[in-house]
């Protein structure tokens, strides 16, 4: 079946790198991608999206690209800091669907001071 | 602010108990989900709502029920609570019109023993 996936299941980093997590989906439907963050003993948290006539989105620190070519999508994540570290998900959807995204199993960065 | 709360936020139950883990929201968003969380599974969907007197299955609906009376409340009721239902159950909701962005509760951390 059709389903998004996270290359890496770790990512450790030094404070102040950069970061960038990776995701591979292949659904070819999908038209709509959202990456969210969930610390430690909390709920996912919505960090940004961009939609397939998109390849590249900015954010406050994060920036989302989208290679729809390679069905791959980036989260890059500029000067991290030790409050970045989480499991981040990517998700997929499309928007002349159901609103019921398809979740990745999750990265979990670690972000080393 | 609007928020979605949940609770209990930790409970711990027999095996062939019933159990109700409640999901309040204050967003007024027609769209509510139930998920469980579980190591090397990620988020899966059990069931979800598009508004009062809605509900529908998800991926992992067996031994789960829900009701939607209102648009503020989703409660998920286990009717005979076995041990694979250990989990962490998360509770969100989206907008009608932004498919995909989704709200999530804090959580709900269920042992079954």
């Amino acid at each position: 079946g059709e389903s998004v996936g996270l290359h890496l299941p770790t990512l450790s980093v030094q404070e102040g790198d950069n970061s960038i997590i990776n995701c591979a989906y292949s659904n070819s439907a999908s038209d709509y991608f959202i990456w969210y963050k969930q610390e430690s003993g909390k709920g996912p948290q919505f960090i940004i999206d961009i939609r397939s006539n998109m390849d590249k989105r900015q954010g406050q620190r994060v920036t989302v690209l989208l290679n729809k070519t390679v069905k791959h999508l980036s989260l890059q994540i500029a000067a991290t800091q030790p409050g970045d570290s989480a499991v981040y998900f990517c998700a997929e959807n499309s928007t002349g669907g159901s609103y019921i995204p398809t979740f990745g199993r999750g990265t979990s960065l670690i972000v080393h001071p | 602010d609007a928020e979605i709360t949940q609770s209990p936020r930790h409970k711990i139950t027999e095996t062939g108990r019933q159990v109700t883990l409640a999901c309040h929201q204050t967003w007024n968003h027609n769209n509510m989900f139930w998920y469980r969380q579980d190591l090397g599974h990620g988020l899966r969907l059990i069931h979800y709502s598009y508004g009062v007197q809605d509900t529908n299955k998800g991926e992992v609906s067996d031994g789960y029920s829900v009701s939607r009376s209102n648009t503020e409340d989703l409660p998920l009721t286990l009717e005979s609570a076995a041990s694979s239902q250990t989990s962490v159950y998360f509770c969100a909701t989206a907008t009608s019109g932004r498919a995909g962005e989704q709200f999530f509760g804090p959580g709900t951390r269920l042992t079954v023993l």
